[in-house]
């Protein structure tokens, strides 16, 4: 399967742990972004990476919150002291540069804070 | 702050019949707006729209732009209960870096 991975698929943590999910995008997909999603809603963005540059990040994204993509392959999103109101469904997508939009997103990792 | 309101949120049919759901946007350097669709979990791309007026068709979808009035419908005709799912509207700014969805509209297809 060449389309983005992301896991684990499903986490459940007690409130103040750390959790960290992976994704790994389509290989040649230079561009990696991260979006949360609750029920009911749009994905929300959170950041982006062109390469391993963050480029971007949410003016609302909590500084418990932290990315990497450091070899600009694969990505890990860490949350730090987990709160209940973190628990939302956390979508990767990559994209080629030039493809502005078209993003190819993953199953997502569904994040359970109890 | 980029803004998107879809409208219906929900919307029932029964197959065979047309709908049309509804984007409005406000976004302060508009570049593109896109439509997904969301059966179970991953979003996938279905339009991209920069140009007022010109549609975009795929088989029995449909699209179209109106850049004065800031929004664009999503026509999908002959619908079948495989076209059930979440249609989500986003759009983007010139710097392309991010997507701001909408809250979606669940449209279900019954036999």
């Amino acid at each position: 399967d060449t389309g983005v991975s992301q896991n684990p698929r499903h986490k459940i943590t007690k409130r103040g742990q750390n959790v960290t999910f992976r994704c790994d995008p389509i290989s040649e997909h230079n561009r990696l972004y991260w979006y949360r999603q609750t029920l009911g809603q749009g994905p929300e963005f959170l950041t982006y990476f062109q390469n391993e540059a963050q480029l971007e990040k949410s003016r609302l994204l909590s500084d418990r919150f932290s990315a990497e993509r450091p070899k600009g392959s694969f990505s890990t999103l860490e949350i730090q002291r987990t709160e209940q109101g973190d628990s939302a469904m956390y979508l990767c997508a990559s994209s080629l540069f030039w493809a502005i939009g078209e993003l190819f997103f993953g199953e997502g990792s569904r994040l359970t804070v109890l | 702050e980029d803004k998107v309101v879809q409208s219906p949120l929900s919307l029932v049919v029964h197959e065979g019949d047309t709908v049309t759901l509804n984007c409005s946007y406000e976004v302060t350097n508009f570049r593109s707006l896109l439509w997904y669709k969301q059966e179970k979990k991953a979003p996938t791309f279905l339009f991209m729209l920069t140009s007022s007026g010109i549609e975009k068709k795929s088989g029995r979808l449909s699209s179209i732009l109106d850049k004065k009035e800031l929004f664009s419908i999503l026509n999908i005709t002959a619908t079948q209960t495989g076209d059930s799912a979440v249609y989500l509207c986003a759009v983007t700014e010139t710097s392309g870096s991010r997507l701001t969805f909408g809250e979606g509209t669940q449209l279900t297809v019954n036999p």
